[in-house]
């Protein structure tokens, strides 16, 4: 079946530090591919996606491209903030071999990665 | 972006009785919601989806009977875990959405049964 892959955390930066969070996916069929975001109390929040392959998602000056060779999708943010502290979902939804249920997607996640920046 | 929230934040419930969690989306109408539960350094799995006025649709090994899921209406999702036990403590996160947009997440409800 699917399954996503992320690097543990949590990751401590140093403010304006370059973040690389890894992601790695198996997926039987083409899909699509995204980050989500859960900042401290709140709801994971999209961050980007990219729905095929050398697609560039970029949003809040992070990117992350959707390499198939590599079946990759690593995020990264070349000056991170204290304000980037949270904890990063990488996920994917795959149209051919997931569950189309009434319009719904099936997502399916990584373990998270907590980010924690520091001044 | 649009609004889903999820109540409560945290609940405590002692072993054998039921909890209910609602979902709601505040100002779209959510044809489709999603139930996660995450165990700690554990990816959020699927527990079910549920589309407004049917039954909801479980993943494999997930007990419909202990995990009641309704979805009345447009904005309103419930999960109710039944019968409560320990190894029944999570964190449970709903989405929402309509067809062909993004899924909108809830904040998550914490579960400890004591």
């Amino acid at each position: 079946g699917d399954s996503v892959t992320q690097m543990e955390g949590p990751v401590t930066l140093s403010e304006e530090a370059f973040l690389t969070i890894n992601c790695t996916y198996t997926a039987t069929g083409y899909p699509s591919l995204f980050w989500y975001v859960q900042y401290p109390g709140e709801g994971l929040q999209l961050l980007l996606k990219a729905t095929k392959a050398d697609d560039k998602g970029s949003n809040k000056g992070f990117e992350a491209t959707y390499r198939k060779e590599t079946t990759s999708f690593h995020l990264e943010k070349g000056s991170v903030q204290v304000s980037d502290s949270a904890v990063y979902f990488c996920a994917l939804s795959d149209l051919r071999s997931g569950r189309l249920t009434g319009g719904g997607n099936k997502l399916t996640f990584g373990t998270g990665t907590q980010l924690k920046v520091e001044l | 972006g649009a609004v889903v929230s999820q109540h409560p934040s945290r609940v405590i419930c002692k072993s054998g009785t039921s909890v209910k969690i609602e979902c709601r989306s505040l100002d779209f109408q959510a044809t489709t919601m999603f139930w996660y539960r995450q165990f700690p350094k554990q990816s959020l799995m699927l527990m079910a989806t549920s589309n407004e006025g049917s039954k909801a649709t479980y993943e494999q090994g997930v007990e419909k009977d202990k995990f009641l899921i309704n979805h009345a209406s447009l904005t309103l999702s419930t999960l109710t875990v039944t019968s409560a036990h320990p190894e029944d403590s999570s964190f449970y996160i709903c989405s929402a959405k309509t067809p062909y947009a993004e899924a909108f997440f809830g904040q998550g409800t914490r579960l400890t049964v004591v």
